[in-house]
């Protein structure tokens, strides 16, 4: 069955410093791969969406990759700052008329001043 | 038009009952998803609608849960004889900008606790 594969353990970053998630799967071949941010309490927040012809996808202080030979995805933040501190989910997505998104476990990341 | 609006934002109900939890849409978005979250975890999918469409539903989902978006606006989810174990945070998601991309739109969620 399909699979992702996040950190499950917290990651804890130096504030200044740059912040490297990472999202592996299993057992399916997205042609989209997704990131979402989610606070505690709300529900999750769109921020960057990779296509699997693009090696990496930039939005101001953020990266995405997308590696189809590894089956993964980095997602990094640069000059992290302790407001970036969320729990930040990846969630692939085929290339058929199935819009479901199949979504991972999310890693919880913390920026300490 | 502000957003995903659930209601209520919290709920807490005795075992054995029946509750309802409002979706509204972006209004524009036709494609609407229920989703279930537990502590540690990503959102569960539960089911998906095309317009007024019920779509799918997840092989998962007891019976006793039922959804519906009559019109293809708003959408209710309704668990009947609520057990422990439904105690979750329900989100509802909408989407519909693009024809093969589907980034969701999610609401605050509606946290259940049954006791």
């Amino acid at each position: 069955s399909q699979k992702i594969e996040q950190n499950s353990e917290a990651l804890n970053i130096q504030e200044g410093k740059t912040a490297t998630l990472t999202c592996n799967y299993t057992n399916y071949s997205p042609a989209y791969l997704q990131w979402y941010r989610q606070d505690p309490g709300r529900g999750p927040v769109f921020l960057l969406l990779i296509r699997e012809n693009e090696k990496e996808k930039r939005k101001e202080r953020l990266k995405v990759t997308f590696d189809t030979t590894l089956k993964q995805s980095l997602f990094h933040i640069t000059a992290s700052q302790p407001a970036d501190s969320a729990t930040y989910l990846c969630a692939p997505q085929g290339s058929d008329s199935n819009y479901q998104l199949i979504w991972g476990a999310g890693t919880k990341l913390i920026i300490k001043p | 038009d502000t957003g995903v609006s659930q209601n209520p934002r919290h709920k807490i109900t005795k075992r054995g009952q029946n509750v309802t939890f409002r979706c509204d849409p972006i209004s524009e978005h036709n494609r609407l998803y229920w989703y279930r979250q537990t502590l540690g975890q990503g959102p569960e999918f539960l089911t998906y609608f095309q317009n007024e469409a019920q779509l799918e539903k997840s092989r998962l989902l007891s019976d006793r849960f039922s959804a519906e978006r009559p019109k293809g606006s708003f959408s209710t989810l309704e668990i009947q004889r609520t057990e422990q174990g439904d105690s979750a945070m329900y989100l509802c998601a909408s989407s519909g900008d693009s024809l093969l991309v589907d980034i969701q739109y999610f609401g605050a969620g509606t946290r259940l606790s049954v006791l």
